[in-house]
């Protein structure tokens, strides 16, 4: 059974215009989210994390928002750049990281 | 500091053998967690070691175990190979583990087939 989920696989952006990546999770008791972003054949790479005593943090062009009554949580990122382009996880942090199943981002020129 | 390191890179082995995987934490790091990514299901974790013991464990069978040495190096072994075994393999590193809510940092992946 998912605890994390995402329900969109791909998604596909314009250049310059923001990228809205969503995730949703089960478990109210989850309290600390992480997104990782990976390219092919690398492992992932930690981007952006949230608190759940927060509902925004932002660090440059990555935006994170976390909703608790929704149990949801979405990445934005504004302005999308070609080098976006990798599939991004979304994590809960518990005694362990449980992922999403990803969203593959393209940006196109 | 180098990143996370594993060996090998890739791997092709046949059903009922068996296959051990290493990974290299960064450097002062005592936590090394794996996890397995297979398509359509995500990266999901297999077992957290620390300071050499095994502090959690995912829900996968018992042909899957592992340890960590006392320089926090970690192997991985998959006895009694299966096709749907076939996955990439990634091993994370961090000084206190997950529970303290620290970044993991993650290494390349062994990407393993099973034929």
């Amino acid at each position: 059974d998912q605890q994390v989920k995402q329900n969109s696989p791909s998604l596909s952006v314009q250049e310059g215009r923001i990228s809205i990546l969503n995730c949703d999770y089960t478990n109210s008791m989850f309290d600390y989210f992480l997104w990782y972003k990976k390219y092919p054949a690398e492992g992932p790479t930690f981007l952006i994390s949230i608190s759940s005593i927060k509902d925004k943090n932002e660090d440059g062009r990555f935006t994170v928002f976390l909703n608790k009554s929704a149990k949801h949580l979405s990445l934005h990122i504004v302005p999308s750049q070609p080098g976006d382009s990798a599939v991004y996880f979304c994590a809960a942090d518990t005694d362990k990281l449980i992922f999403g199943t990803g969203t593959r981002l393209q940006v196109f020129p | 500091k180098a990143g996370v390191t594993q060996t090998p890179r890739y791997l092709i082995k046949t059903r009922g053998q068996q296959v051990t995987l290493s990974c290299s934490p960064i450097s002062g790091h005592r936590s090394v967690s794996w996890y397995q990514q297979t398509p359509g299901q995500g990266l999901q974790f297999l077992f957290e070691y620390f300071s050499e013991t095994q502090r959690n464990k995912g829900n996968f069978p018992g042909r899957f175990s592992g340890r960590q040495f006392s320089n926090s190096r970690s192997e991985m072994n998959v006895s009694t190979l299966e096709l749907g075994d076939s996955a990439l393999y990634l091993c994370a590193s961090s000084f206190q583990g997950s529970a303290s809510q620290e970044t993991q940092y993650f290494g390349p992946g062994t990407r393993l087939l099973v034929l």
